[in-house]
């Protein structure tokens, strides 16, 4: 199986900060990494695909940057609705796995 | 309005059998993948399955030969079955459209259910 290592687990930032989270791959996945935010008590909501491709209808303050085994998400200036938790997932074999999360946090 | 929804039993006793089913509505159904993914409570994201339009199924070997997926497409519909479930089992389970490529690599939206928490308990 292909390990997904997400750091930090958590963070803690300021409204107007910006913050990059990273997943790193146990082995080489190309660039088929999706990056996720999820909300509590909702599903995951898809940001990034294809490593770096912004989902459509996605704020631009979105990005996402990596291929092979290192992957980064960055937050250019976080706003209030951001402060929540982030995944990433590798779909490059199976199984399919996840990042182990990070949990943004307003400091 | 495009969107997936999901029924299926929230309440199980220790070695009963986990039965869930989503149905996709407004959008097409053949030529994608569709994904089983479960959390448990305060945990993260886990991977349980996933199969295509032509039943091809691929499943977490962390679940052993207990997982089962199958699919209708006359019905725009997909199932997860997942025998003699312990605490263990007890998560958010969410059918979802999770993979961004399509069978013959082409975009794939993302689509997820609402969830059932599924609890196992005596």
């Amino acid at each position: 199986d292909i390990q997904m290592t997400q750091f930090p687990s958590s963070l803690s930032a300021s409204v107007g900060d910006r913050v990059t989270i990273t997943c790193r791959a146990s082995q080489d996945i190309r660039n088929d990494l999706v990056w996720y935010q999820q909300k509590p008590g909702k599903a995951p909501k898809r940001l990034i695909y294809a490593a770096s491709s912004l989902q459509s209808g996605v704020s631009s303050r979105f990005s996402g940057s990596g291929s092979g085994t290192e992957f980064t998400l960055t937050i250019s200036s976080l706003q209030p609705e951001d402060f929540t938790t982030y995944y990433c997932l590798q779909h490059n074999s199976y199984p399919r796995t996840f990042g182990q999360g990070t949990k943004l946090e307003i400091k | 309005q495009v969107h997936l929804q999901q029924r299926g039993a929230g309440l199980l006793k220790p070695s009963e059998t986990l039965s869930l089913t989503c149905t996709f509505y407004g959008g097409p159904f053949s030529g994608y993948y569709w994904s089983w993914i479960r959390q448990s409570p305060g945990k993260g994201l886990e991977w349980v399955g996933e199969i295509n339009h032509r039943g091809e199924s691929k499943h977490n070997p962390s679940l052993r030969s207990r997982v089962t997926t199958s699919i209708d497409t006359s019905k725009n519909q997909f199932s997860l079955r997942l025998t003699s479930v312990t605490a263990a089992d007890t998560a958010v389970y969410f059918c979802a459209r999770l993979s961004p490529v399509g069978i013959g690599g082409w975009y794939s939206d993302d689509y997820w259910g609402q969830g059932t928490l599924v609890s196992v308990s005596s």
